[in-house]
């Protein structure tokens, strides 16, 4: 069974049209969920880090929140160059150190 | 500052050929690892080094996979022999003692004909 999943899949939207990804897990012990983003032929880049539920945090046009469950990724007025595939991943007590579990991602296009 | 660094960019090379990976990672981060992704199977991880000791290989997906980490700056991810279904993209990720959060390089694309 897969320890985080994310949906959609891909997302299309109109440039201003807002809405938000999601990150679903299931491990026991969360010690930190992260959000990454990923452009085509190039690393992720970390974007935020959430511990506890009920935590919130923003960048630009991107909130991220935190429940016991599962992660919202809010985009709000996204543009074209929002465009790019989301990552998240979970650090948990059962793993040993500092490994992370991402999930397959969210790709995101934004249409002018 | 310089950040993840990964060489080659792009590799490739016939079946059962060694293939030899590099990382530096960003100078003070004390773990290292090492992923691999593709279309079907996303970001696995497939090493991970604290202090420069491996602490769990266990993604690695067979024998033919080793890595090193000889010292506090340097990495390197082997293949051989080498097979078709090994072309991916491989990434090596660096943290540091006190942060959780893992920075990335820039990748190696890795394609075995």
């Amino acid at each position: 069974e897969d320890q985080v999943t994310q949906s959609p899949e891909a997302l299309r939207l109109q440039e201003g049209e807002s809405s938000s990804l999601n990150c679903s897990y299931t491990v026991s012990g969360l010690r930190g969920l992260f959000w990454y983003r990923q452009d085509p032929g190039k690393g992720p880049e970390f974007l935020f880090t959430l511990y506890s539920a009920g935590e919130e945090k923003e960048k630009e046009r991107l909130k991220a929140t935190l429940t016991k469950k599962e992660s919202f990724l809010h985009i709000t007025a996204p543009k074209p160059e929002d465009s790019a595939t989301y990552l998240c991943a979970v650090q948990a007590a059962e793993y040993t150190g500092n490994q992370f579990y991402f999930g397959t991602g969210t790709s995101l296009t934004v249409i002018p | 500052d310089a950040g993840v660094i990964q060489s080659p960019r792009h590799e490739v090379t016939e079946m059962g050929q060694e293939v030899t990976l590099r990382c530096k990672p960003i100078s003070g981060h004390n773990s290292l690892f090492w992923y691999r992704q593709t279309m079907m199977r996303g970001l696995e991880l497939l090493i991970y080094f604290n202090n420069n000791v491996p602490i769990d290989d266990s993604g690695m997906p067979e024998d033919r996979f080793s890595a090193k980490m000889p010292n506090a700056s340097f990495s390197t991810l082997k293949i051989q022999p080498s097979e078709p279904r090994d072309s991916a993209v491989y990434f090596c990720a660096s943290s540091s003692a006190r942060a959780d959060t893992q920075y990335f390089g820039p990748g190696t694309r890795l394609t075995v004909l």
